[in-house]
């Protein structure tokens, strides 16, 4: 059974503070890595996209990926409370089937 | 980007009503469509997937006979929620992958909230 892990928190960092959301995934062949946002009430959205290891830079989203650990983080700069939402983890799952989705983490940005 | 439409966006209705939903990919074929489900601060939980042209594939625990699912169309998969009750309402959204896309990351739809009273 393939599985993505991620902390549910609530993780709560003040306003201006660097957010790290963590996500961890059981197929080692997996190749491509998502990160996605949910707000309250609405449906998710993609902001992420990793394929190698390293680090992907996006405004002040940085995405990095370490496949030999298995490990995929998020990195929020300059947190500000719009950015308080749920963010998925998300695995390919292979052709034709759906991404693995990590059950999410609540990011809670104070003001 | 990528866009995957979905409405209506608020159904309220009786119970034994059936409802249709629909979804949409605008400016991509998706072969492959797939249908969530949740409710007040819990995870998704995928119900379905659409293959377009032939049955969807249903996760364990979801009747198929409830939930229909018709994919007629690179670009349209409708899931039908037949004699709603109560126990249906929940928030529903479709999901599509985009093949011309590195990985083919998913793109939902807005969500339909259903309301069986």
């Amino acid at each position: 059974q393939k599985e993505v892990e991620q902390n549910s928190g609530p993780l709560s960092v003040p306003e201006g503070a660097i957010a790290s959301l963590n996500c961890t995934y059981s197929d080692r062949v997996s190749q491509s890595f998502f990160w996605y946002r949910q707000y309250s009430g609405k449906s998710p959205e993609l902001i992420m996209s990793i394929y190698s290891n390293g680090d992907k830079e996006d405004g002040r989203f940085t995405a990095q990926l370490n496949k030999a650990s298995q490990y995929v983080s998020l990195l929020i700069r300059d947190s500000q409370p719009s950015d308080s939402a749920t963010y998925l983890c998300a695995v390919n799952g292979g052709s034709g089937t759906a991404l693995i989705f990590g059950k999410g983490t609540t990011l809670s940005v104070s003001s | 980007g990528a866009v995957v439409s979905q409405h209506p966006s608020w159904v309220i209705c009786k119970s034994g009503t059936s409802v249709k939903i629909e979804c949409r990919s605008l400016d991509f074929q998706a072969t492959t469509m797939f249908w969530y489900r949740q409710f007040p601060k819990q995870s998704l939980m995928l119900m379905a997937t659409s293959n377009e042209g032939s049955k969807a594939t249903y996760e364990q625990g979801v009747e198929k006979d409830k939930f229909l699912i018709n994919h007629a169309s690179l670009t349209l998969s409708t899931l039908t929620v037949t004699s709603a009750h109560p126990e249906d309402s929940s928030f529903y959204i479709c999901s599509a992958r985009d093949p011309g896309q590195r990985g083919q990351p998913q793109h939902f739809g807005d969500g339909t909230r259903l309301s069986i009273l």
